[in-house]
């Protein structure tokens, strides 16, 4: 399996800022995932990151917004930027491991108020 | 509409069964997951089924796979107040990307 460490795990950030979270992988991985959970909903995929490359956003999420950065094979960033109260939401990193198995971090808690 | 479906919630005395139900509409998936989901939590894998295969069993976890119809369910034996969580489908598509169901919440009664 591959252990996932998200930072930080929980913030309450004053609306018009920017958040960046951190996730590091405890092995080389070659796709690493940004999900968003809005309260009481589902998972949605914001962008893939793979080293290397600039990260491929999905429909509805932009760069300039959820700017991504992927480093190296175990740690990647996800910035919320200019946050509003609708961007209120639990964050999760996700990798795939073996190209079978996808782990998921503990998540960022965000509140902005 | 969302392509990965769930029933909302399922209520179960302890010791009993559940089965908890998915149907996915992408043919072409290669695998099936299903997660736990704990208040406050991140998503714990709890199995996986490869596309290929009928059935999947790990200790109290039985995951069935209806390829034609697209029916995937995960059916928990003896279940106890621990097993009280939202439980994810979730269809592996292109490029490694993960579609979800809405998540059923899974409430075990004494």
């Amino acid at each position: 399996s591959a252990v996932i460490s998200q930072k930080p795990s929980r913030d309450i950030c004053q609306r018009g800022t920017s958040l960046t979270i951190q996730c590091q992988v405890d092995s080389q991985v070659t796709m690493m995932f940004w999900y968003r959970q809005q309260p009481g909903q589902s998972l949605t995929l914001i962008a893939t990151a793979n080293q290397g490359s600039e990260a491929t956003y999905e429909s509805g999420f932009v760069i300039d917004k959820f700017p991504i950065s992927r480093p190296n094979l175990t740690f990647s960033t996800l910035t919320v930027s200019n946050m509003s109260p609708e961007d209120s939401s639990i964050y999760l990193c996700s990798v795939e491991h073996t190209n079978t198995e996808a782990f998921f971090g503990q998540g960022t808690r965000l509140t902005v108020v | 509409g969302e392509d990965v479906e769930q029933s909302l919630f399922l209520s179960v005395r302890e010791g009993d069964s559940s089965v908890i139900n998915c149907t996915y509409t992408d043919s072409s998936s290669t695998y099936l997951y299903w997660y736990k989901q704990e208040p406050g939590a991140g998503l714990q894998l709890l199995t996986y089924i490869f596309s290929n295969m009928d059935m999947k069993q790990d200790q109290r976890l039985t995951v069935l796979l209806n390829k034609k119809d697209k029916h995937l369910s995960l059916r928990i034996a003896d279940t106890q107040t621990g097993d009280s969580a939202i439980y994810f489908c979730a269809e592996k598509g292109s490029w490694g990307k993960l579609q979800f169901g809405a998540g059923t919440q899974v409430v075990v009664t004494p």
